[in-house]
């Protein structure tokens, strides 16, 4: 597609509960990122994932969240369990690549409004 | 390891005024640099990027930015500040090479308002 699209654009969950967040990247895009961004927190690297692995998970805060990508396009970010700390702005990114040195740059989605109650 | 600091939380100017956002940053390796500006419940939206080409960039909206190595800063200048540049800025970091060189480290942000 043209841009990066996330949905839910928001979500209010009971606290215990399971959600799933869905990132759909710019087509022929291999890289794809998580961040989160807290009030008061700025944003934080979650995970990233090259194709459909990720080399990189060191950002999750707990195992209660996962995440995995299929086909090399779209990406869900589960959380398993949800707390009240959970509640946040989950942005997707994804970018051609960062071969060589040169960052390519990112295009962030709208993000996820996660709001547990 | 890389970082980034956003000297004011808060810029204030008046509409047809000179903006100037501060970012100093640390990187291990030549860094690639980026201004991202948020609008309210809005995502984030790429304003210009720093990788070791010139060293004055300039991106949308009327904006540019200097990447002085000497003062590892890469500042955000406008000369005429419009009521639609009112949002939060966010300078951010990359490394340039290396095994991190994929991950993002962001400024804590500097929120512009535009008194009319």
């Amino acid at each position: 597609g043209a841009g990066v699209s996330q949905s839910p654009s928001n979500k209010v969950t009971e606290k215990g509960k399971d959600v799933e967040l869905r990132c759909d990247p710019i087509s022929g895009h291999t890289a794809l990122y998580w961040y989160r961004q807290s009030l008061g927190q700025g944003l934080e690297f979650l995970i990233y994932f090259q194709g459909n692995s990720a080399p990189d998970k060191s950002g999750l805060p707990s195992d209660r969240f996962s995440a995995e990508r299929t086909g090399g396009s779209v990406s869900t970010l589960t959380i398993q369990r949800t707390q009240q700390e959970d509640s946040a702005v989950y942005l997707c990114a994804s970018s051609l690549g960062t071969g060589g040195g040169y960052n390519y740059g990112y295009t962030f989605g709208s993000g996820t409004r996660l709001t547990v109650v | 390891a890389q970082s980034v600091t956003q000297l004011d939380s808060h810029v204030s100017v008046s509409e047809g005024t000179p903006v100037l956002l501060r970012c100093n940053y640390s990187s291990s390796y030549s860094p690639s640099l980026f201004w991202y500006v948020q609008h309210p419940n809005k995502g984030l939206q790429l304003l210009l990027k720093y990788t070791s080409a010139a060293t004055l960039v300039k991106g949308i909206n009327g904006f540019e930015a200097e990447f002085k190595k000497s003062e590892t800063s890469f500042h955000l200048t406008k000369p005429s500040a419009h009521m639609s540049d009112a949002a939060e800025y966010f300078c951010v970091v990359s490394d340039g090479a290396g095994a991190g060189s994929y991950q993002l480290t962001f400024g804590k942000g500097t929120k512009l308002s535009v008194i009319p």
